[in-house]
């Protein structure tokens, strides 16, 4: 069975500064997706990054971008000039790749907790 | 654009009471989920859909039930409330036939069994 791994139940970072959060999976599957996760105090999962395991390039998404080392089973978020705006929880998150049955299926990390200081 | 609505966002139940959480998608999506998130923990899945008609398990399905007559709506309903069922509750929508793989996700309910 497939396992997500966030080893860091906490971080913390400065307000403009650049801040990595981990995360590692399991998987004998050869294609799937990875997902980085926002959960404000608001409780809405609000998708922050996307990675495509076929693709080497690593995703974008203005201030945030990943590390994914698919032989190592690793995929880092990296935050860059942190905002207030940017505290939240953040689950990594794995499903596999096809059509049909449970391919479409999360499987969540248990979360990293973000706190940004002024 | 709603996307996923989910009512109630707060309920309050006695043990062994019944209840159906509703949730209701316009993107025409034809996978809809139920996940559970219990405190300092991930989302874990109760059940999914692929379509209307068809319904499956999940991780966590014991406790639960769900039906799926329409595209658009697919309620989760806990039957005889127990207090482990004290949890936020996410619905989620997706279109996987789409290459994109990406889950849209309710507001949230917050239930609590006492």
């Amino acid at each position: 069975a497939q396992t997500v791994t966030q080893s860091q139940p906490e971080m913390s970072v400065q307000e403009a500064e650049t801040v990595t959060l981990s995360c590692t999976y399991d998987t004998s599957e050869s294609d799937y997706y990875l997902f980085w996760y926002k959960q404000p105090p608001s409780r809405q999962m609000i998708l922050v990054i996307r990675q495509e395991a076929y693709k080497q390039q690593n995703a974008t998404e203005n201030r945030f971008s990943v590390n994914f080392q698919k032989a190592a089973k690793s995929f880092s978020l990296k935050i860059s000039d942190s905002q207030l705006g940017d505290a939240a929880m953040y689950f990594c998150a794995y499903s596999e790749g096809g059509y049909g049955g449970s391919q479409g299926n999360l499987i969540f990390g248990k979360g990293t907790k973000l706190s940004v200081k002024p | 654009n709603a996307g996923v609505t989910q009512t109630p966002k707060f309920r309050i139940l006695k043990i062994g009471q019944s209840m159906t959480l509703q949730c209701t998608q316009d993107m025409n999506h034809n996978y809809m989920y139920w996940y559970r998130q219990d405190p300092g923990m991930g989302l874990k899945l109760i059940y999914y859909s692929v379509g209307a008609g068809i319904t499956d398990k999940g991780e966590v399905p014991n406790g639960y039930n769900v039906s799926r007559s329409t595209t658009e709506d697919f309620p989760l309903r806990l039957e005889l409330a127990a207090p482990s069922q004290t949890s936020v509750y996410f619905c989620a929508s997706s279109s996987p036939g789409t290459g994109q793989n990406i889950q849209y996700f309710g507001a949230g309910t917050r239930l609590s069994v006492l």
